[in-house]
């Protein structure tokens, strides 16, 4: 079946670092491939999502690439800031099957 | 306006009591899902339909049922609650692109503390 990886449980990061967030997957087909951030106290939002067809997702000052090759969808931003902090979920969905999520990475960041 | 919404926001209930869940949606998405949270487990699928009267069992189903009278409404029950069923529970709501399931947008969640 479908599964999403995220290595990093929690990443910890002072305002204005470079932020880097592992997604990596498992599936058979090419799946449409989502970001989500969930703030404190609330359900998961979209970040951005992508497809085959457009291979990259730019939302907020996030950026995530969809690499074939690697099967992976890390997500990156340039410069973090403290209203970054939430947890982030990586998910993927095929025709056919359910949205799987990742684990989530818990991201705080210091002022 | 907020798309999708939980009532209530908290619960709490007694071992062996009936808990429902109720979720609201004026996306007029055909799909809607039930979720739980917890710690080290992050989102678990529990029920889910595609179009009002039908409801499917997802990745963890046992202990819960669920209703869906209408297209906007999605209920979960828990006939007999037990304590391993205190959780956060979101419900979300969704359609189909391209022959799959799209984005889903969820509600902010219900807290629900079994005594």
């Amino acid at each position: 079946g479908d599964s999403v990886t995220q290595k990093q449980g929690q990443v910890t990061l002072s305002e204005d670092d470079f932020l880097f967030i592992n997604c990596t997957y498992s599936t058979t087909t090419y799946p449409t491939l989502f970001w989500y951030v969930q703030y404190p106290g609330q359900g998961p939002q979209l970040l951005l999502k992508v497809t085959t067809a457009n291979n990259k997702g730019i939302s907020r000052g996030f950026e995530a690439t969809y690499d074939k090759g690697t099967t992976s969808f890390h997500l990156q931003k340039a410069s973090v800031q403290e209203s970054d902090s939430a947890v982030y979920f990586c998910a993927l969905v095929n025709a056919g099957a359910k949205l799987t999520f990742g684990g989530g990475t818990r991201l705080t960041v210091r002022p | 306006e907020a798309a999708v919404t939980q009532s209530p926001r908290n619960k709490v209930a007694v071992t062996g009591g009936k808990v429902t869940l109720s979720c609201n949606q004026t996306n007029n998405h055909n799909n809607m899902y039930w979720y739980r949270q917890d710690t080290g487990h992050g989102l678990r699928l529990i029920h889910y339909s595609y179009g009002a009267g039908s409801t499917e069992k997802g990745d963890i189903p046992d202990g819960y049922k669920a209703s869906r009278p209408s297209q906007e409404n999605f209920s979960l029950i828990l006939e007999l609650a037990t304590p391993s069923q205190t959780s956060v529970y979101f419900c979300a709501s969704g359609d189909w692109l391209g022959g799959r399931e799209d984005t889903q947008y969820f509600g902010p969640g219900t807290r629900l503390l079994v005594l």
